[in-house]
């Protein structure tokens, strides 16, 4: 069965400090994996997705199979990454629907 | 081009009352997704759709029916509302070749009491 595990409810750091969100995963295939974001009184959105490798407003997060990880990372926060981030794991063909982890609230503190 | 759209944006039930929550996109997307988003739940699939005519059951079904009638149209129904289903209830649609691009709408707060 597949399942999205992220241990953090929430999250707080200092704007400036590292941030890391973690996400895991159980799936015996093989995975794609997303992270969506929720801002304050918006939509939720896609962050990024692994497969495309590449650092959106400052992120990045890289797929460890050995691990089954997908965290996300930026090396400096700022007050307006505050948001919920939901991880989430699917497959890019046939009907079956993305799988979400609980989510982190990430808190950043001027 | 507005997207998702969901009517209404809020709601307040009495227990036992019923509604039917209305999803719109206008993305000609095939699938289409109802979730209900709880404070430390996370969100979790309710009912989805792979086309129109079709549904299936998500991971929390109970309570809740669907159809899909139209294409760019999926419905949310409560026919007996109760308190556990308040929440913040998510539509969201993409197409079929791209599993990971989920266009989500602005959500509707449902309040039952």
């Amino acid at each position: 069965a597949q399942r999205v595990t992220q241990p953090e409810k929430l999250l707080s750091v200092f704007k400036g400090a590292p941030v890391e969100l973690k996400c895991n995963y159980s799936y015996s295939g093989s995975p794609e994996l997303f992270w969506y974001v929720q801002y304050s009184r918006q939509r939720l959105q896609l962050l990024l997705r692994h497969i495309s490798r590449e650092s959106i407003k400052g992120f990045t997060a890289d797929l460890n199979k050995g691990e089954t990880s997908f965290h996300l990372k930026k090396p400096f926060a700022q007050e307006e990454d505050s948001a919920m981030y939901y991880c989430a794991l699917g497959q890019n063909s046939g009907n079956t629907p993305l799988v979400f982890g609980k989510g982190t609230r990430l808190s950043v503190i001027a | 081009n507005a997207g998702v759209t969901q009517t209404p944006k809020f709601r307040v039930l009495k227990t036992g009352q019923s509604m039917t929550l209305l999803c719109a996109q206008d993305m000609n997307h095939e699938y289409m997704y109802w979730y209900r988003q709880d404070p430390g739940m996370g969100l979790r699939l309710i009912h989805y759709s792979v086309g129109e005519g079709t549904t299936a059951k998500g991971e929390v079904p109970d309570g809740y029916n669907v159809s899909r009638l139209k294409k760019q149209n999926f419905l949310l129904g409560l026919e007996s509302a109760a308190p556990s289903q308040t929440s913040v209830y998510f539509c969201a649609s993409r197409p079929r070749d791209r599993a990971y691009e989920q266009y989500f709408g602005p959500g509707t707060r449902l309040t039952v009491t």
